[in-house]
């Protein structure tokens, strides 16, 4: 069975400083992974995926996200919040193997000015 | 291009009430799928359809019903709504299967109160 474990419910930064979200998969192969975001009373919007070649993808709104195969780790990073990216963020995989995609539980993150 | 447009935005029922989340997607994307959010839940599978005629459930499926007549069209059935239903509910689709790695594009949402 494929997993998806987000381990921080909440991550609070201050404006300008680096930010590092974590995401963790289970999955025998070699997954599909997204990062989605939710601002407050939003649907949510791919900010990036991954689903094979460059291990370093690059995601719309400054963010990226490397995929690490021997840490079965897709952590999402960005060098400076804004406060606009206040939001929650959802780590998400798929695979060719199920088409019913699997959800970490959401990290909220906080921004303080 | 519309994307995934559900409706309505808002509504609020009385205990008992049945209503119907529509939603429909322009992208002749096969893969349809209905979610709801509580606060703090992150995202529940109701319902899933893989194709026009085609549906299945998903992890919290009771005191829902769906169909699937057309590709563009997979509309949300509430029978006997209860408080428990209250929440914000997302359809979204994915080209999953047909080239694709399987991103999802969501709707903007339905919030939905049981009174």
């Amino acid at each position: 069975a494929q997993s998806v474990t987000q381990p921080d419910i909440h991550i609070t930064v201050s404006e300008g400083a680096s930010l590092e979200l974590r995401c963790n998969y289970s999955y025998g192969a070699t997954p599909y992974l997204f990062w989605y975001v939710q601002s407050p009373g939003q649907g949510l919007q791919l900010l990036l995926k991954y689903f094979s070649g460059d291990t370093l993808v690059q995601g719309i709104k400054g963010f990226e996200a490397e995929f690490k195969r021997s840490q079965s780790s897709f952590n999402l990073r960005k060098p400076s919040v804004h406060w606009s990216d206040a939001a929650e963020y959802f780590c998400v995989l798929t695979s060719g193997g199920s088409y019913i995609p699997t959800f970490g539980r959401g990290t909220s993150l906080i921004v303080h000015p | 291009n519309a994307g995934v447009t559900q409706t309505p935005k808002f509504r609020i029922l009385k205990i008992g009430q049945s209503m119907t989340l529509q939603c429909t997607q322009d992208m002749n994307h096969n893969y349809m799928y209905w979610y709801r959010q509580d606060p703090g839940m992150g995202l529940k599978l109701i319902y899933y359809s893989v194709g026009a005629g085609i549906t299945d459930k998903g992890e919290v499926p009771n005191g829902y019903n769906v169909s699937r007549s057309t590709t563009e069209d997979f509309p949300l059935r509430l029978e006997l709504a209860a408080p428990s239903q209250t929440s914000v509910y997302f359809c979204a689709s994915s080209p999953f299967g047909q080239g694709s790695s399987g991103e999802l594009f969501f709707g903007e949402g339905s919030r939905l109160t049981v009174l």
